[in-house]
């Protein structure tokens, strides 16, 4: 089994729609957690950053971090087609700058115009 | 955030050969990361490259397949060596700055072995 879980999709929406995102993990030390928009040949782009349990919000995405349930979503909301992509979740136990990421498999998102 | 450059960008090579990949940022930082992304799959961290001292290697690789270099806090190069075509995968540097920022990262080498 993974460490970190994350369902590859594709996942397809209209535009304007809510994009909902999720991993689950099995590790509890993981304290930091990531995700991360990758477009077709480039890199990884952080989006967003918590630490510990609670939400974050910017702008039109929401980070949810259950750490009870082992459990991190995304929300993109009012989606756009410049939001179809790969969104890669990722996890620390400690510092995220200092040390290993620990990444989901990334779930393929589709917003039709 | 820091700007990174990776080069190459990509990359057919013969099996047998060895390759160097260079990563360059524009300011200083304190941590450096090599990953690997094989073909529809996420990210696997080789090796945390460590300034003046010898990389540090996740299990499942070794400095005679992926030496790694890190003269100063702006640059890092990594090496495959004696490629095969299951070394065909996204190369990808990713740097850290201060403890609790995240990693940011390259857009990575597209590497195919032929």
């Amino acid at each position: 089994q993974k460490e970190v879980e994350q369902d590859p999709g594709p996942l397809s929406v209209p535009e304007g729609a809510i994009v909902s995102l999720n991993c689950t993990y099995s590790n509890s030390a993981f304290q930091y957690f990531m995700w991360y928009r990758q477009y077709s040949r480039k890199g990884p782009e952080l989006l967003m950053y918590t630490y510990s349990s609670g939400n974050k919000e910017d702008g039109r995405f929401t980070a949810q971090v259950d750490k009870s349930s082992k459990y991190i979503s995304l929300f993109i909301r009012d989606s756009q087609p410049s939001d179809s992509a790969t969104y890669l979740c990722a996890m620390s136990p400690v510092t995220a700058a200092g040390n290993k990421l620990t990444f989901g498999g990334g779930t393929r998102v589709l917003v039709k115009p | 955030s820091a700007v990174i450059s990776q080069k190459p960008s990509r990359d057919i090579c013969q099996r047998g050969t060895s390759l160097t990949i260079q990563c360059q940022v524009d300011s200083q930082v304190t941590m450096m990361f090599w990953y690997r992304q094989q073909p529809g799959q996420s990210l696997t961290l080789i090796a945390t490259a460590n300034q003046g001292s010898e990389a540090t290697y996740e299990s499942g690789f070794v400095i005679d397949k992926f030496p790694i270099s890190r003269p100063n806090l702006t640059f890092s190069t990594l090496t495959v060596s004696n490629m095969s075509p299951e070394d065909s995968s996204i190369y990808l540097c990713s740097v850290g700055s201060s403890g609790d920022q995240p990693q940011h990262f390259g857009d990575g080498t597209r590497l195919s072995i032929l």
